[in-house]
């Protein structure tokens, strides 16, 4: 299977500030990449398809990027609802995996 | 778009569940669906996926073997059996809108695995 690995595990972040979230998969996955965002208490928030579409009603602050085995949401001035724990998850082949996840937290 | 699991409860380790998430908001019967979990604590794992019209379902290596993923068109509901249950299984189970890259999430159904 696919292994997809996120990094940094935590970011510590200032409000308004920007972040820079990494995800590194074992094998080239030709952009099938979605990115997720956790929050306590909510549903799990679609971001970004494709490796850069963005979804419905997600700001324009989201960008994903990347190609081949790297890929990158970056977050620019975060809002107070932009923290929590962001997902990458690859949809090249089955078995789809998860990364192991990256926590933005408030610094 | 709503999505509704239930099912879920404490049982004991080689037991088995069905999990049953319910929806509504979008048409079922062309739409693929997922199931993912998390164990306390931990990340998302991606359990199972199947296909609008049912004929095609994956499994992660995890579960494959011991879970079965089906839906009922008629019933806009969407199931997980799972079975020889292990302390490994617990957590929330979700259900999701799509097959690949899911727009759509349920709050989950705690599963709890304990003699």
């Amino acid at each position: 299977e696919i292994v997809m690995t996120q990094s940094p595990a935590t970011l510590s972040v200032s409000p308004g500030e920007g972040a820079t979230l990494s995800c590194r998969a074992s094998q080239n996955i030709a952009s099938n990449l979605v990115w997720y965002l956790q929050r306590p208490g909510q549903p799990l928030r679609r971001l970004v398809f494709h490796a850069s579409s963005r979804s419905a009603d997600i700001p324009a602050r989201f960008t994903g990027s990347g190609s081949g085995t790297e890929y990158t949401l970056t977050i620019t001035s975060l809002q107070s609802e932009d923290f929590g724990i962001y997902y990458c998850q690859q949809y090249k082949d089955w078995p789809l995996t998860f990364g192991g996840g990256t926590k933005v937290e408030i610094k | 778009v709503q999505l509704l699991e239930s099912g879920g409860e404490w049982v004991q380790p080689g037991g088995s569940l069905r999990l049953s998430c319910g929806v509504s908001g979008f048409p079922f019967r062309d739409t693929g669906m997922t199931w993912a979990r998390q164990a306390p604590g931990k990340g998302l794992e991606w359990v199972s996926g199947i296909s609008k019209s049912g004929d095609e379902t994956y499994y992660a290596d995890s579960v494959k073997g011991r879970v079965t993923i089906s839906r009922d068109s008629s019933k806009n509901t969407l199931y997980l059996e799972i079975n020889s249950l292990r302390a490994e299984d617990t957590g929330l189970y979700y259900c999701a809108k799509g097959w690949k890259y899911p727009d759509s999430w349920g709050q989950g159904t705690l599963v709890i695995v304990s003699s």
